[in-house]
């Protein structure tokens, strides 16, 4: 059962227009959110993160949104630069490990 | 991720011989978790592991994977009679303590290809 889904296998924007990653997750007693950015043949980075009792947290270009009641969260990155192509993971932490969506591959084109 | 040591980064094996996959936390992190990401899937939990102890295995197969994070040296994840189904890139990851809102430092992976 996949509880934390990435419906968007791939994004592409253009460069200084938003890119808006979306997640969805179906366990009501995740508390905590995280974004993880990855490039090829290396690890994923952590990014931002959010906790339940917020639903807006903001960190220079990257925001995140979280909507409880439709257990929905969402990574706008604006504006967007060509070092931002990357693969996107959203991931949900229940206590002591991660529980990580499919990902999204960003494409910002010049 | 420099932060996070693992070795080696390619790793080639026949079907049936043993795959062995070490990493060496950042400093100061006593926690370490691996995961798995197969081609074209997100990161899939495996095995979580303080010092000399394993908290949580149930991303584990039951079967041929084994882990370890002794008092002294590397973590070490264990593939035995490796089969096709295997190959996929190995991630580890490390925090400093058990708050669970700690971000993870991730590795740079072993990538494990089985032929």
């Amino acid at each position: 059962d996949q509880q934390v889904k990435q419906n968007s296998p791939s994004l592409s924007v253009q460069e200084g227009r938003i890119s808006i990653l979306n997640c969805d997750y179906t366990n009501s007693m995740f508390d905590y959110f995280l974004w993880y950015k990855k490039y090829p043949a290396e690890g994923p980075t952590f990014l931002i993160s959010i906790s339940s009792i917020k639903d807006k947290n903001e960190d220079g270009r990257f925001t995140v949104f979280l909507n409880k009641s439709a257990k929905h969260l969402s990574l706008h990155i604006v504006p967007s630069q060509p070092g931002d192509s990357a693969v996107y993971f959203c991931a949900a932490s229940p206590p002591m490990k991660l529980i990580f969506g499919q990902g999204t591959e960003l494409s910002v084109k010049p | 991720n420099a932060g996070v040591m693992q070795n080696p980064r390619h790793l080639v094996r026949r079907r049936g011989q043993e795959a062995r996959l070490r990493c060496s936390p950042m400093k100061g992190h006593s926690h370490v978790y691996w995961y798995r990401q197969l081609p074209e899937e997100g990161l899939k939990f495996m095995v979580y592991l303080q010092k000399e102890n394993i908290i949580d295995e149930s991303g584990m197969p039951k079967e041929r994977f084994s882990a370890e994070f002794p008092k002294e040296g590397p973590s070490i994840l264990r593939i035995q009679q490796v089969v096709r189904g295997d190959s996929a890139a190995y991630f580890c990851a490390s925090s400093p303590q058990t708050d669970p809102n700690s971000p993870l430092h991730f590795g740079n992976g072993t990538r494990l290809t089985v032929t």
